[in-house]
């Protein structure tokens, strides 16, 4: 089946820096990107969806300056969070989908997560 | 506001058993209605999806159904094994992809 990888798989850092997460479709092209951060025990929360090529689309509430999506290629998207502070750590997860027609077009892959603790 | 609604809380049964997870939803007519596993600290793996106009599908031990009047879907794991303990997710699409909180399963031997 299709695999998105994420790196890193965790990262700790200190309040005010920047933090990046890559996001790879490794065997697929992905054209669109689902940005989500999930919280524990709570449902996935999507913060932004990016097609290739173009901005990304964020949801209500989601500061696009705070948090940076690029999707450069169709096998690539990154997430910066920008001067990050501790109500940022959360557990950062994303998706991939290939695209074409019908219903799998609709599946969504999953990246391992990035667990981002902000001290 | 589209919604949708999953038990909260956590299912427990015993190994061998059928589980039965519930997916409400309100506000929406999706056209395709998907399960999804989700384990501890990972990512969620897709499972099944199926369309408005299948009333069930089916593969290997699971089972889903899609009541489009109802605006229900039920998700049953057969012959249940404690490897199936996880939390399982629904979501519906398109145009919007949007995800029910999830069901914990916990199978005991």
């Amino acid at each position: 089946g299709a695999v998105v990888s994420q790196h890193p798989s965790r990262v700790i850092c200190k309040s005010g820096t920047s933090v990046k997460i890559e996001c790879r479709s490794l065997d697929f092209q992905a054209t669109t990107m689902f940005w989500y951060r999930q919280f524990p025990k709570q449902s996935l929360m999507l913060m932004a969806t990016s097609n290739e090529g173009s901005k990304a689309t964020y949801e209500q509430g989601v500061e696009k300056d705070k948090f940076l999506i690029n999707h450069a290629s169709l096998t690539l998207s990154t997430l910066t969070v920008t001067s990050a502070h501790p109500e940022d750590s959360s557990f950062y997860i994303c998706s991939a989908r290939g695209g074409g027609r019908g219903p799998s077009s609709y599946e969504q892959y999953f990246g391992p997560g990035t667990r981002l603790t902000v001290t | 506001s589209q919604k949708i609604e999953q038990n909260s809380e956590a299912l427990n049964i015993q190994e061998g058993k059928t589980a039965t997870l519930t997916c409400n939803y309100t506000n929406y007519s999706p056209a395709y209605l998907q399960w999804y596993r989700q384990d501890p600290g990972r990512g969620p793996v897709f499972l099944l999806l199926i369309r408005e106009n299948e009333k069930e599908k089916r593969k290997e031990r699971l089972k889903v159904t899609f009541d489009t009047t109802l605006k229900q879907s039920l998700f049953h794991i057969t012959a249940s094994q404690p490897a199936d303990s996880a939390t399982y997710l629904c979501a519906l699409a398109p145009p919007l992809d949007i995800f029910g909180t999830g069901t914990r399963l916990q199978v005991f031997p």
